[in-house]
């Protein structure tokens, strides 16, 4: 019930494709979904973060997909870049006292 | 400061020697979390204080484990008679207590126990 699974689990992506990156839930009490980046050496940093009453947000080149009745969300990078080669990591709660967090995705952008 | 503050970045010991983890949360934020990241691994939640209420402890993975938080402020996770399995990045996270505001981390500190 409180676990929240993402998929993959790595991805290479040629520059200027788009990396998909997708996460399922269960706990339906579950109200704020975030997504989180982490660079070699760093913390995880927000990224994007969506509600359940819309079913798309986008930030810049990033977009996330919202599915209710299904319980999944994923994460769309547009015109991917070599910059973005990052591990990727979704999660999930309720009104965020305490995040849920997914496995991580790592993500690579080939040249 | 500007974000969260972590300290040492990185501290190696020997096995059986207890260690001590600073975190300095950003002003003001009064929700402060520990968590424990392992090697190309995800997020494993430790320990979580609220404002003034009692910490969330359930995350410790054993008694060797303690965090306290002292003015609301700083923060110290403390290990003690530290094993090989305790390698890893601890990570601190800081946010304001509003619904839907993100935790902000800090770089972690990086734990070698030889």
């Amino acid at each position: 019930q409180q676990q929240v699974k993402q998929s993959p689990q790595s991805l290479i992506v040629q520059k200027g494709g788009i990396p998909i990156i997708n996460c399922a839930y269960e706990n339906t009490a579950f109200d704020y979904f975030p997504w989180y980046q982490q660079f070699p050496g760093k913390g995880p940093a927000l990224l994007i973060a969506i509600r359940p009453d819309v079913s798309e947000k986008k930030e810049g080149r990033f977009t996330i997909s919202f599915n209710k009745s299904a319980k999944q969300f994923s994460l769309h990078i547009m015109d991917s870049q070599p910059g973005d080669s990052a591990t990727y990591f979704c999660a999930a709660s309720k009104s965020n006292y305490q995040l849920i967090w997914g496995a991580g995705t790592k993500l690579i952008i080939k040249p | 400061g500007a974000g969260v503050s972590q300290s040492p970045s990185n501290k190696v010991t020997e096995k059986g020697k207890d260690v001590e983890l600073r975190c300095d949360p950003i002003s003001g934020h009064t929700a402060l979390y520990w968590y424990r990241q392992s090697l190309g691994q995800g997020l494993e939640f430790l320990i979580y204080f609220q404002g003034n209420s009692a910490p969330d402890k359930s995350g410790l993975p054993s008694d060797r484990f303690s965090a306290e938080r002292t003015g609301g402020s700083v923060s110290t996770l403390t290990i003690q008679r530290t094993q090989q399995e305790d390698s890893a990045v601890y990570l601190c996270a800081s946010r304001r207590e509003v619904s839907n505001q993100p935790q902000h981390f800090g770089d972690g500190t990086r734990l070698s126990i030889l």
